[in-house]
């Protein structure tokens, strides 16, 4: 299993773009990258998946280099709201992998 | 689409008592996880079904922490006797499959244990 490491905190301000960068190393060639998202009081709720290059849907964009041993999840003109923990997940498609949580980062977002 | 389900929401008892939660999984979903997340920390997998039988259960203590998923559907946890160090918020999620699945958690239930 790929170890995933992840900044422990981040701050940024209403409106900006925030950028969090998850280094996986040790990725195998079927590991895919997951995302989640975990609001205080709640469990994680999934924000995206990714193999390779770039993936964008309506809440965020995964950006993965031709190494894969990085990720980066970008977060467009934040809120208060995005005020969360974010997990980074590295595990393979086809394997039965056990899926581990870091700890995450905790994102604080400013007025 | 209802959600995945989870009772009780809160529970407070005193060490070496006994506890039990319980689990609803989304409609369908054959694959079953039950964490432990302490505070500060992220979830840690207990063990995950897949329909009715036992995928992975590593992470479980053994000697006081059973699990069972009963006709492939509902689920309970139980901890018997709790200790001070199971304090913690047990979450459950269910997914469609194995694998690279998205996970789809409850509310979770928060154990203190005093």
């Amino acid at each position: 299993l790929a170890k995933t490491t992840q900044p422990i905190s981040m701050d940024s301000y209403e409106g900006q773009e925030v950028n969090i960068t998850c280094s996986h190393n040790n990725i195998a060639t079927n590991d895919y990258i997951t995302w989640y998202q975990q609001f205080p009081s709640q469990g994680p709720r999934f924000i995206i998946q990714g193999y390779k290059t770039k993936v964008t849907n309506e809440v965020a964009s995964l950006f993965i280099p031709a190494d894969r041993k990085s990720s980066t999840l970008s977060l467009p003109r934040v809120s208060l709201s995005d005020t969360a923990v974010y997990y980074c997940l590295v595990g393979d498609i086809g394997r039965d992998d056990k899926i581990i949580f870091g700890k995450g980062t905790r994102l604080h977002i400013l007025p | 689409e209802a959600g995945v389900a989870q009772s009780p929401r809160y529970k407070i008892i005193e060490k070496r008592q006994s506890v039990a939660f319980w689990c609803n999984p989304i409609s369908g979903h054959a694959t079953l996880y039950w964490y432990q997340q302490i505070l500060g920390q992220g979830p840690k997998l207990l063990i995950q079904f897949q329909n009715n039988g036992v995928v992975d259960d590593s992470q479980l203590p053994k000697d006081r922490f059973s699990a069972e998923r009963l006709k492939g559907v509902d689920s309970t946890l139980k901890i018997q006797p709790a200790k001070l160090e199971d304090s913690a918020v047990y979450l459950c999620a269910s997914s469609l499959q194995q694998g690279r699945e998205t996970q789809y958690f409850g509310p979770g239930t928060r154990l203190l244990v005093l």
